[in-house]
């Protein structure tokens, strides 16, 4: 089945700085997701990215769907406390239904 | 505008038990999925329904585990004779178009805990 590589596993930063993350495929998706979920909450929705090559901001978040359709990245910039969660990449495809997750990149904010 | 419900949040379960898992989605939603999440894991998919209709049970274990969307009411996902192993958290989601276009998007409900004892 499609298997998702999400990196960094975990990443500890001081508030004001800027964290990436990414996730690669091994096969292509027609859409890109970058999800957070806060403890014992459901993911919520950040960004969705519909095109290959196409870079799609939401306030600080900043994500690319690659050209190659097998991979993206998230980028949040001068980060706040309030980042903190763990965030998730998944991937769909047309008529497919299901979302393929990555096993999630938690964010530590020291403040 | 209300978003994915389930209930309950948290459900304790000796072995051997049945557990039920609701999830209403979204007002104007006809797609649902549910996923599991193991600590320390991303969402695995188990079972996409339409109402009234199993579209996709591929990640669904074929033993002990069902599910259903009936016309009325919501989806349930049913775990009988539960184990240890079956202790996770239980995500429902659901989507207006279930796929066919690319910008369909899944809206998460705030989970299911169970532990089994």
């Amino acid at each position: 089945g499609q298997q998702l590589n999400q990196s960094p596993q975990s990443m500890f930063i001081q508030e004001g700085e800027d964290v990436s993350m990414n996730c690669t495929s091994s096969s292509i998706f027609n859409t890109w997701l970058w999800y957070k979920q806060d403890p014992g909450e459901g993911p919520v929705l950040l960004i969705a990215l519909y095109k290959a090559g196409e870079l799609t901001s939401n306030g600080r978040l900043t994500a690319q769907f690659g050209i190659t359709r097998k991979d993206s990245f998230l980028n949040i910039s001068a980060s706040i406390p309030s980042d903190v969660g763990i965030y998730f990449c998944a991937g769909t495809n047309t008529n497919a239904g299901k979302s393929t997750f990555g096993d999630g990149t938690t964010l530590t904010v020291k403040p | 505008n209300a978003g994915v419900m389930q209930n309950p949040r948290h459900l304790v379960r000796r072995r051997g038990q049945e557990a039920r898992l609701r999830c209403s989605p979204m007002k104007g939603h006809s797609h649902v999925y549910w996923y599991r999440q193991l600590p320390e894991e991303g969402l695995k998919f188990m079972v996409y329904l339409q109402k009234e209709n199993i579209i996709d049970e591929s990640g669904m274990p074929k033993e002990r585990f069902s599910a259903e969307f009936p016309k009325e009411g919501p989806s349930i996902l049913r775990i009988q004779q539960v184990v240890r192993g079956d202790s996770a958290a239980y995500f429902c989601a659901s989507s207006p178009w279930g796929s066919i276009t690319s910008t369909d998007t899944q809206y998460f409900g705030p989970g299911t805990r169970l532990t089994v004892l």
